[in-house]
């Protein structure tokens, strides 16, 4: 059965660093999804991201925050300058398409990155 | 903006106990509903989802689910668990407005079952 898969699987990076989380989704998969969880408290979504374009964003998703499909099969997520706050368990999930109701735009979700900020 | 609430944060049962997690949510348009489960190092997986019709929804491992509109509620059951049960369980909702795809995701309850 296909998978989402993402890597790595743990992240420890210094305050300030750079952070590329990186995600292959489903292959025919065409919208695309990062959610984070801190710990102890709720899944919260960041960005979709569709046609190579951000077609939601939640006010986490500030500008220390993007997303890019660089090739064909991946799907990143960079943060630029990481804070103590951003350390977090990060998913990535992606649907087959995005129309309303519509039965194929169940999100699939990958194991997660766990990013630790020091 | 919608939320989701799950009342339990940690049930513990026996084995052959019933099962019943609550969960709540604010929107008042048209939604689509999930719940998820997270086995011990393992990604989350749908469990089961209401997007319309029927709104007793049946899913995998014997979990069903009722959707009621006017309680704004759509609750997990399961008439008897198992020790694989134990795992995290989070409700998710996504309505029909410019929030297309986001989830939105209640804090989850981790439920632990005693062989």
């Amino acid at each position: 059965e296909p998978e989402v898969t993402q890597t790595p699987s743990h992240q420890v990076t210094q305050m300030g660093q750079e952070v590329i989380l990186r995600c292959v989704p489903i292959s025919n998969h065409l919208y695309f999804y990062w959610y984070r969880q801190i710990l102890g408290q709720k899944v919260e979504f960041l960005v979709s991201f569709y046609n190579n374009e951000i077609s939601e964003k939640s006010e986490i998703f500030d500008d220390q925050f993007s997303v890019e499909r660089p090739d064909g099969s991946n799907f990143t997520l960079k943060i630029r300058s990481t804070k103590l706050e951003d350390s977090a368990m990060y998913f990535c999930a992606s649907s087959e398409a995005g129309i309303k109701f519509s039965s194929y735009n169940e999100q699939f979700f990958g194991p997660g990155t766990r990013l630790t900020v020091l | 903006a919608q939320s989701v609430s799950q009342h339990n944060h940690h049930v513990i049962l026996s084995e052959a106990a019933s099962l019943e997690l609550g969960c709540n949510y604010s929107y008042g348009g048209t939604v689509n509903l999930f719940w998820y489960v997270q086995y011990p190092g393992q990604h989350l997986q749908l469990l089961l989802k209401y997007f319309s019709g029927d709104p007793l929804v049946k899913g995998i491992k014997g979990f069903e689910a009722e959707f009621i509109k006017s309680k704004f509620s759509f609750n997990l059951r399961k008439p008897s668990v198992q020790w694989s049960d134990t795992a995290e369980y989070f409700c998710a909702v996504r309505g029909g407005g410019s929030t297309l795809g986001r989830l939105y995701f209640g804090r989850g309850t981790q439920l632990t079952v005693w062989p």
